[in-house]
């Protein structure tokens, strides 16, 4: 019963890296989303996709790129890091919009520092 | 540009105790959603209001939507320490399940 997991959990970079968040529902979910949470702030959606293969600009989508290559998977990139990207980073999936009474189910979180 | 403003955005308040937390938003929607997060925490769905006048309730909690005044409310009966939590709305204004969330009301239940 594992809903939407996040990999990893934690991770520190250096201005300049790069690095790959991994989300994976299990839920056969069509919609996947990648929001950030600020301090003191609601989450903000960065990107989203609609389906395998398909991926759209939320929000707040500079500085990132996303993929969803499986309809289980959706891979949220960082090319370059920069501090203001320091955030916690939130997964989460849902049916379409034809089923509004289900809610979006979120993932654990991913606390990434950039320094 | 769409604002969801929640208030307050701090809440400290005794058990036993009755509130309301409020939130309103400055364009047409007939979806709202509230989240509950604890620290550190993933969010929780809590309620879905689907359309005008749509109330729910779960335990001490009870949500309501009204669209017309772009407004939905939270009311909390005979708080408890467990609800010690924060507190989202969010809306989806165009249906297309791209929420915007507002800023939270962080609830602390005091003994």
């Amino acid at each position: 019963n594992a809903g939407v997991t996040q990999t990893p959990k934690f991770r520190v970079l250096k201005t300049g890296q790069s690095m790959t968040l991994l989300c994976a529902q299990d839920m056969n979910h069509e919609y996947m989303y990648w929001y950030r949470q600020d301090p003191g702030m609601g989450l903000r959606l960065i990107h989203y996709s609609v389906g395998e293969g398909t991926t759209a600009k939320g929000e707040v989508p500079d500085g990132y790129n996303v993929s969803r290559l499986k309809k289980q998977n959706f891979l949220l990139g960082l090319e370059s890091a920069a501090p203001s990207q320091t955030s916690v980073y939130f997964c989460a999936s849902s049916w379409s919009p034809g089923s509004p009474n289900q809610p979006q189910h979120f993932g654990d979180g991913t606390r990434l520092s950039i320094l | 540009e769409l604002k969801v403003e929640q208030n307050p955005l701090f809440l400290s308040m005794q058990e036993g105790k009755n509130y309301t937390i409020y939130c309103n938003y400055s364009t047409t929607s007939d979806r709202l959603y509230w989240y509950r997060q604890d620290p550190g925490k993933s969010l929780e769905s809590l309620f879905v209001l689907l359309s005008n006048g749509a109330v729910k309730q779960e335990g001490r909690l009870m949500a309501s939507l009204d669209t017309k005044a772009r407004l939905s409310t939270l009311h909390i009966t005979a708080a408890v320490h467990d609800l010690s939590a924060t507190y989202f709305c969010a809306v989806d204004p165009d249906s297309s399940y791209k929420l915007i969330f507002g800023s939270g009301t962080r609830l602390l239940v005091r003994p």
